[in-house]
């Protein structure tokens, strides 16, 4: 049973446009979110984080959105450029500290 | 420098072969973690470790062997490979941050591509 969905392996989005990455969880026990960014050949980086005690957190071009009653999470990147092509990892933790991961999004930002 | 190391990037093995995957960390965190990689299966815990000298399993602990004797080196051995063990294999570390936990990420390193033939 697969705890952190990702259910959209691929996304395609123009350069300066929205790209909304999206995360599905089915463990109420997981209070914290993370968003990490792949590229090829090397290892997840942490991108963005947020408690379960928020519904959103800001950081320059990335917002990640968390609706609780909906187990729902998102990631917005705007404007999106090139250099965000990559893969983007969603990953829940719980009180124990150990992370769960999707299976990842495969974004694709096209000049 | 510091950072996350991993050696081998790239192994090719044999079938029933012992393997060891080495990671090492210079920022002394005391958490390390083992996740391998697969085609649509995302990152799944393998091995985990809280402090030197304490490990614990993950998701998918078959056929491996971890190790802590110092915080900085986090050893990962296959005892005898099988070809379901290809994978890119990732090491990470992490602080806890007391209630805070592991909520400021991971920090990954590059990662080994092992093939078992």
């Amino acid at each position: 049973d697969q705890q952190v969905k990702q259910n959209s392996p691929s996304l395609s989005v123009q350069e300066g446009r929205i790209s909304i990455l999206n995360c599905d969880y089915t463990n109420s026990m997981f209070d914290y979110f993370l968003w990490y960014k792949k590229y090829p050949a090397e290892g997840p980086t942490f991108l963005i984080s947020i408690s379960s005690i928020k519904d959103k957190n800001e950081d320059g071009r990335f917002t990640v959105f968390l609706n609780k009653s909906a187990k729902h999470l998102s990631l917005h990147i705007v404007p999106s450029q090139p250099g965000d092509s990559a893969v983007y990892f969603c990953a829940a933790n719980t009180n124990a500290g150990k992370s769960t991961f999707g299976d990842g999004t495969t974004l694709t930002v096209k000049p | 420098d510091a950072g996350i190391t991993q050696s081998p990037r790239y192994k090719i093995t044999e079938t029933g072969r012992q393997v060891t995957l080495m990671c090492h960390q210079t920022w002394s965190h005391s958490y390390m973690f083992w996740y391998r990689q697969d085609l649509g299966h995302g990152l799944r815990l393998i091995y985990y470790s809280a402090a030197a000298d304490i490990t614990d399993k993950g998701e998918v602990p078959d056929g491996y062997v971890v190790s802590r004797s110092k915080t900085e080196n986090f050893p990962l051995t296959l005892e005898s490979a099988t070809r379901s063990q290809t994978s890119v294999y990732f090491c990470a570390s992490s602080e806890w941050l007391g209630d805070r936990g592991h909520n400021y990420g991971y920090t990954f390193g590059s990662g080994t591509r092992l093939t078992v033939v």
